[in-house]
């Protein structure tokens, strides 16, 4: 079965800096998702990225995939408090689901 | 426009009674999916629905657990009996039919579920 892990589980950074997280497949990836979480909220769609090699932006914050499609980075760039919240990373396999990694906790302190 | 709407949006039970979530999906779109997030297993794909057929229920944990799509607007999620292991938060997802060819999947709030 497909495996998505993420790193690093958790993160601690000062407001102003710059961060990145990371999602590796041991498999092809036919599509990869990034989500971002608020404690007791739902899951809001960030970016997705399908070729190998793309990199898609918003904001500050910039999301690629490898040209082997099985690795994702998400960058965040001068990092602010309301960064804060749980990244996930989604992979798209052959059939019509979604399944996702474990999450990284991202807390920016002012 | 309306998201992916559920409800309830919390709910505490005691064990052994029969619990009900509800999702409505943003109109137009054909896939409906389930998810369970908890802090040990993360965000697991119960089932999905494509046209309100189930397609794939292989994540569906036990017999106790059953889903329903009686029509493209509505689907529930029903736990009997619960246990205090169902604890958890319950997502409805949906996206145009097609699902991941390039869609992106749109999440509800969830179902905050606590089973005493």
């Amino acid at each position: 079965s497909q495996e998505l892990e993420q790193s690093p589980q958790s993160l601690i950074v000062q407001e102003g800096k710059n961060l990145t997280i990371n999602c590796t497949s041991s498999k092809t990836l036919y599509g990869l998702y990034w989500y971002k979480q608020k404690y007791g909220e739902g899951l809001i769609f960030l970016m997705m990225l399908q070729k190998g090699g793309e990199e898609k932006s918003h904001e500050k914050i910039t999301a690629k995939l490898d040209e082997k499609k099985q690795q994702s980075s998400l960058h965040i760039t001068a990092s602010q408090p309301s960064h804060a919240g749980i990244y996930l990373c989604g992979a798209a396999t052959g059939a019509n689901n979604l399944f996702f990694g474990t999450g990284t906790r991202l807390t920016v302190i002012p | 426009d309306a998201g992916v709407i559920q409800s309830p949006r919390h709910e505490v039970t005691e064990m052994g009674q029969e619990v009900t979530l509800r999702c409505k999906p943003i109109s137009g779109h054909n896939s409906l999916f389930w998810y369970r997030q908890t802090m040990m297993r993360g965000l697991e794909l119960l089932i999905y629905f494509n046209n309100n057929v189930p397609i794939d229920d292989s994540g569906m944990p036990e017999d106790r657990f059953s889903a329903k799509m009686p029509n493209a607007s509505f689907s529930t999620l029903k736990i009997q009996p619960s246990e205090p292991r169902d604890s958890a938060v319950y997502f409805c997802a949906s996206s145009p039919l097609g699902g991941l060819g390039g869609n992106t999947i749109y999440f509800g709030e969830g179902s905050w579920l606590t089973v005493v």
